[in-house]
């Protein structure tokens, strides 16, 4: 069974640049997360999708920070203008249904904005 | 809000030592507890507790809920070199999206 697919593995921009991540999951996983992880902190959930409705965007910075899953399956998320604090590492993962402890995670994009 | 600490923060042992790592958590709804092994970016599934004083065990590693005292152990016995990795503990609340709360990991290294 293939894993999550994430690309790209590693990003440099400039602040105020734009960047996209994506995220194709494992087939037939209903569920998706996106998560921040920054340098010696735990991931962050960022946003939840449930087929191609969004579950939970509590902690999405709405104001930057975009995602999408068109068609219930592949998913990017995209962040305009990066800033700073946005350097780490964002992770997808999925699952067969919302609140499944089998959450698989992809490889991860480590994102570094200078 | 969901909270989860983790202890300690990192720990440096020789191999065939045995390490116990720790984590509390504060949760309105408790579902389920974590365990995962994230060795370079994605984490991968350890264990899952839900039930008290029920020991999980996989090889060298074990781990063990108690729900009154609200905290989980990892115990990995005989460490390897391979073992060195950052350990997540999460809580998974009931009810909501019920998504995963995170603490922020205990850092492993074992060294030769």
């Amino acid at each position: 069974e293939a894993g999550v697919a994430q690309s790209p593995r590693y990003k440099i921009i400039e602040k105020r640049q734009s960047v996209a991540f994506w995220c194709n999951p494992i087939s037939g996983h209903a569920t998706l997360y996106w998560y921040q992880q920054i340098l010696g902190q735990g991931p962050k959930l960022l946003i939840q999708f449930q087929n191609n409705g969004v579950v939970d965007d509590s902690q999405l910075p709405k104001d930057r920070f975009s995602a999408e899953r068109l068609k219930g399956v592949d998913s990017t998320l995209k962040i305009q203008p990066a800033k700073l604090e946005d350097s780490a590492v964002y992770l997808c993962a999925s699952s067969p249904w919302t609140g499944s402890y089998e959450q698989y995670f992809g490889p991860g994009t480590r994102l570094t904005v200078t | 809000e969901d909270k989860v600490v983790q202890s300690p923060l990192s720990l440096v042992v020789h191999e065939g030592d045995t390490v116990t790592l720790n984590c509390s958590y504060e949760v309105t709804n408790f579902r389920s507890l974590l365990w995962y092994k994230q060795e370079k970016k994605a984490p991968t599934f350890l264990f899952m507790l839900t039930s008290s004083g029920i020991e999980k065990k996989s090889g060298r590693l074990s781990s063990i809920l108690d729900k009154k005292e609200l905290s989980s152990i990892l115990n990995i016995t005989a460490t390897q070199t391979g073992d060195s990795a950052i350990y997540l503990c999460a809580i998974l609340p009931q009810g909501g999206s019920e998504k995963l709360v995170f603490g922020k990991g205990t850092k492993l290294t074992v060294n030769p």
